[in-house]
C-alpha cells in the first residue's frame, strides 16, 4: 500500500514564476492538506481539500491556491514567486480528520533565486 | 490564536538516558495534541496522542499527558535507543480541525 506520494522532490525556480506541486494521497483517504515548513520551523497550514473543495485556510495570500481531482489527488500552485517561499512543501492525507492523524509525503523541496 | 511552544534543541543524551521533551500550548477550549515525528529520511509520522484532560497518550515506549492546569504535554521516554534520533514536534488541533505544530525538537542519541 503505497502512502503518501508527492512531485517533483525537489525544484528550483527565480522569482515571478511560478510553480505546480503534486500529492497522491493515501490509498482510501479523502482529505488532503498542505504545510509549509521553512528550514528549522515547524509546518504552517496553507489549506486542506475535502470534496474537492477548499474546506480550511491558514495564513497565507492568495497566491497559494490548490486544486482537489475527483480520485483524492491534490495540487499546490504559488504564483509570482518570491525568496520568502522557499521551503519544504509537506502534503498530508487523512480518512477522517476527526482524529487528527495525518499522514505525510517526504515532501517537495523548493529553492527560489 | 492557538499556539504550541516546544523546548529549543537539539537535545543530546547517551543511550538508556531518560528524555523529557517539554511542550506548552494555547488554545480556546479544549484542543487535541499530538506528538508527530520525523526520522531522516522519512515524512511526519504520528507517534501519540490525547483528546481530553487527564489522557495519556503512548506508542514505542514515549508517554505523554495531558495537563489542563499547566497547559502541557510533555513527551517522555524512560530509556532511549539510537533509534529514536529524530525530530519531534508538538501539535495540537481545536475544533476547526487545523493541526498546529511547533517549531521542532532535534533528537540525537550517542550510542
Amino acid at each position: 500500500d503505497a502512502g503518501v506520494t508527492q512531485s517533483p522532490t525537489h525544484l528550483i525556480k527565480t522569482r515571478g514564476q511560478q510553480v505546480t506541486l503534486r500529492c497522491s494521497p493515501k490509498s482510501g483517504h479523502d482529505t488532503v492538506s498542505w504545510y509549509q515548513q521553512a528550514l528549522g520551523q515547524g509546518p504552517q497550514f496553507i489549506f486542506q481539500y475535502y470534496e474537492e473543495e477548499e474546506r480550511q485556510r491558514g495564513n497565507f495570500p492568495d497566491r497559494f491556491s490548490g486544486h482537489q481531482f475527483p480520485n483524492y489527488s491534490s495540487e499546490l500552485n504559488v504564483n509570482a514567486l518570491l525568496l520568502g517561499d522557499s521551503a519544504l512543501y509537506l502534503c498530508a492525507s487523512s480518512w477522517d480528520v476527526n482524529t487528527g492523524e495525518l499522514f505525510f509525503g517526504e515532501g517537495s523541496r523548493l529553492t527560489v533565486l | 490564536g492557538n499556539s504550541v511552544t516546544q523546548m529549543e534543541g537539539p537535545v543530546t543524551l547517551s543511550e538508556e538516558a531518560f528524555l523529557t521533551i517539554n511542550c506548552t500550548y494555547t488554545a480556546t477550549g479544549y484542543p487535541s495534541l499530538f506528538w508527530y515525528v520525523q526520522y531522516p529520511g522519512e515524512g511526519l509520522q504520528l507517534l501519540l496522542k490525547a483528546t481530553k484532560a487527564d489522557d495519556k497518550g503512548s506508542n514505542k515506549g514515549f508517554e505523554a499527558t495531558y495537563r489542563k492546569e499547566t497547559t502541557s504535554f510533555h513527551l517522555e521516554k524512560g530509556s532511549v535507543q539510537v533509534s529514536d534520533s529524530a525530530v519531534y514536534f508538538c501539535a495540537l488541533m481545536n475544533r476547526d480541525d487545523k493541526i498546529i505544530f511547533g517549531k521542532g525538537t532535534r533528537l540525537h542519541i550517542l550510542p
